[in-house]
């Protein structure tokens, strides 16, 4: 079946840690995107890829790193400089038609011990 | 800047009921719109979408039109069930020189009573 996976699920971050997020898609989309959820809120976009090794900083990238050294993968870097980063982490990837739709993985929620 | 404003939650309604969630945006463009649905834990799932005025979205019985001269998208149901209960989304999308991205609404809660 064709989708996105995220892992983990649950994520925990020790304080002054990097943690790393994971993002695969089969879906063959060339563009991949990460979001942070806060509870109760919308989605912020963190950073966004279009092709293979580039990306584009979103709303909110301070404190935050990626790669897309392949199509298929994403993953997204919580670094020790992200002073709050207890949330709710989406990742999305689309094909470039018309639309442009959005289809979204199951998320990662990154818990600070 | 491109903006969606959505109805204020939480919406709670009795099962069969009519649902509307008011949602209007402010773009430069031609945006694509688009409804998503989270349930509890999970990601993002969409809903229905349109990518020209008049175009109406239609999806599990929930239908939105796009409406140019209003600016507006609202989701509407004739009849609710227990299993709607979620929160939703709107959303647009704009392709820009740096490519496209989704611009989304705060959410709103819906809740569904037996």
């Amino acid at each position: 079946d064709g989708g996105i996976t995220q892992s983990p699920k649950y994520l925990f971050r020790k304080e002054g840690q990097n943690v790393t997020l994971s993002c695969e898609q089969n879906l063959n989309h060339d563009a991949m995107y990460w979001y942070r959820q806060d509870p109760g809120q919308g989605l912020r976009l963190i950073y966004y890829s279009q092709i293979v090794n580039d990306f584009q900083k979103g709303d909110i990238a301070e404190g935050y790193s990626v790669s897309r050294e392949k199509k298929e993968s994403f993953p997204l870097t919580v670094t020790s400089a992200q002073k709050n980063p207890t949330a709710f982490y989406l990742c999305a990837s689309s094909s470039p038609t018309v639309s442009g739709t959005q289809y979204f993985g199951p998320g990662t929620r990154l818990l600070v011990l | 800047g491109n903006s969606v404003t959505q109805m204020e939650g939480p919406v709670t309604l009795s099962e069969e009921a009519f649902l509307t969630i008011n949602c209007t945006y402010t773009a430069t463009g031609y945006p694509s719109l688009f409804w998503y649905v989270q349930y509890p834990g999970e990601g993002l799932q969409l809903l229905l979408k349109a990518t020209k005025a008049d175009d109406k979205g239609s999806n599990k019985g929930f239908e939105a039109t796009y409406r140019k001269e209003t600016t507006s998208f609202h989701l509407e149901k004739g009849s609710v069930q227990v299993s709607d209960s979620a929160v939703y989304f709107c959303a647009l999308r704009i392709q820009e020189t740096s490519g496209s991205r989704l611009t989304f609404g705060e959410g709103t809660q819906l809740t569904v009573n037996p």
